[in-house]
Parts: structure tokens; C-alpha cells; sequence
């Protein structure tokens, strides 16, 4: 079946270091992929997204490039804040169906 | 612009009760999804409403149902609640269905707890 996998946390950075979360997948046909971002106490927002190969999701300073070859969707920032303290979330969707299916989080902990 | 509402935020109940959980989704939106967040086993997908119509089920045991009313506003219901129930309900909802092109907005989600 489809499945993510991603890093396990939780990943400690200080401010302004560079961020990296490997995130890899499996699935059927060829999935539209997802980074979401939980808040304690909150719910998941959509951080970003990519729908076909090289495609390059993008917001507040996160990227991930759709790597087909390598079944990848890696999220990535040039220089993290404090306030980018949260879990995130690798997913996948098939084309045809609503589901995610998500990775089980990575935890990031930013300290100043 | 309101979000997605979801009622109660805490619930605590005891095993054997059953439950109800509420979820408005953004205004005109016709699609409603839930998911379970545990620890242990993460987000998992629980079923999928679009127009009254469940369109999607996950792998959960029949003691977990939902339904949609006409209003697209949502009920989700745990008979028979057990200890390993507890967990983060979160709905998400969206203009159509059958694809991910319209995009999901989550809720705060419902934190039951059963003791």
C-alpha cells in the first residue's frame, strides 16, 4: 500500500541553521505531495505542496522538490527562527482519491 | 472568513460510553474528512463525506461511523469507547472531492480522552 516515511525527531537546531527533514514515499500511480505543519494544541496547516515531478513547493521560506527518481520530498530551509518550532508532516495523495496518507511527524525544536 | 469548527475541543468519557463529535466546515465547502492522531500510530485516515455520501472509509472497526448532514456539517461517533480510543480527532474539509487539486483545511481537532 501507500506509505511515508520520514525522520525521526526530534531535530534541534539553533536559530538561523539551516534545516533539512528527509522525507521518502511509496505509492501507486504518481501522488500529489504534502509538507503540513502542527502547532502545540493546533491543528495541521499546509506548509507546502508539489503535484508532478521537479515541481518546487515553496512558502515562508520551506522548499521541497518533487524528486521522482528517488521517491522524495524532502523539506528544506536556508535559516530557521525560533517560531518554526512545531511537528512536521510528510503526505501523499493518489490521484483520484482525497486520502492522505501521512508520515508519522518530525518534531523541530529551534532554540534562539 | 471562519475555519473549520470542531466541538467539543476536550472530552473525557468512560469506556463502554459512546461519543459524538461535531465538525462545521468552511462555508461552502461539501467535503469532510476525518483522521485519528495518536502517538503511537500517527494521522490515520478514518472516512470521507462529500454530499451526504460516505466516499471513503479507512481501516477502523464499525464501532467508528459518521455521517453529513444537507448543511455539510459533520458527526463522527464512537460506540463502545475503549481505552485505546483516546487519541486527537481531527476534521478537514474541502470544496470537492476525488482529488487533492482543491486543497484541505484542518480543524483544531476534538482531544478525547477515556478513562
Amino acid at each position: 500500500g501507500d506509505s511515508v516515511t520520514q525522520m525521526e525527531g526530534p531535530v534541534t537546531l539553533s536559530e538561523e541553521a539551516c534545516l533539512t527533514i528527509n522525507c521518502t514515499y511509496t505509492a501507486t500511480g504518481y501522488p500529489s505531495l504534502f509538507w503540513y505543519v502542527q502547532y502545540p494544541g493546533e491543528g495541521l496547516q499546509l506548509l507546502l505542496k508539489a503535484t508532478k515531478a521537479d515541481d518546487k513547493g515553496s512558502n515562508k521560506g520551506f522548499e521541497a522538490t518533487y524528486r521522482k527518481e528517488t521517491t522524495s520530498f524532502h523539506l528544506e530551509k536556508g535559516s530557521v527562527q525560533v517560531s518554526d518550532s512545531a511537528v512536521y508532516f510528510c503526505a501523499l495523495s493518489v490521484p483520484g482519491y482525497s486520502t492522505l496518507t501521512f508520515g508519522k511527524g518530525t518534531m523541530l525544536l529551534v532554540s534562539p | 472568513k471562519a475555519g473549520v469548527t470542531q466541538t467539543p475541543r476536550y472530552l473525557i468519557k468512560t469506556r463502554g460510553q459512546q461519543v459524538t463529535l461535531s465538525c462545521s466546515p468552511i462555508s461552502g465547502h461539501r467535503s469532510v474528512s476525518w483522521y485519528q492522531q495518536t502517538p503511537g500510530q500517527g494521522l490515520q485516515f478514518l472516512f470521507e463525506y462529500f454530499s451526504e455520501t460516505q466516499r471513503n472509509k479507512g481501516n477502523f472497526p464499525g464501532r467508528f461511523s459518521g455521517r453529513q448532514f444537507s448543511n455539510s456539517r459533520s458527526e463522527m461517533n464512537v460506540s463502545t469507547l475503549e481505552l485505546g480510543d483516546s487519541a486527537l480527532y481531527l476534521c478537514a474539509s474541502s470544496l470537492g472531492t476525488g482529488g487533492m487539486n482543491y486543497g484541505y483545511t484542518f480543524g483544531s481537532g476534538t482531544r478525547l480522552t477515556v478513562v
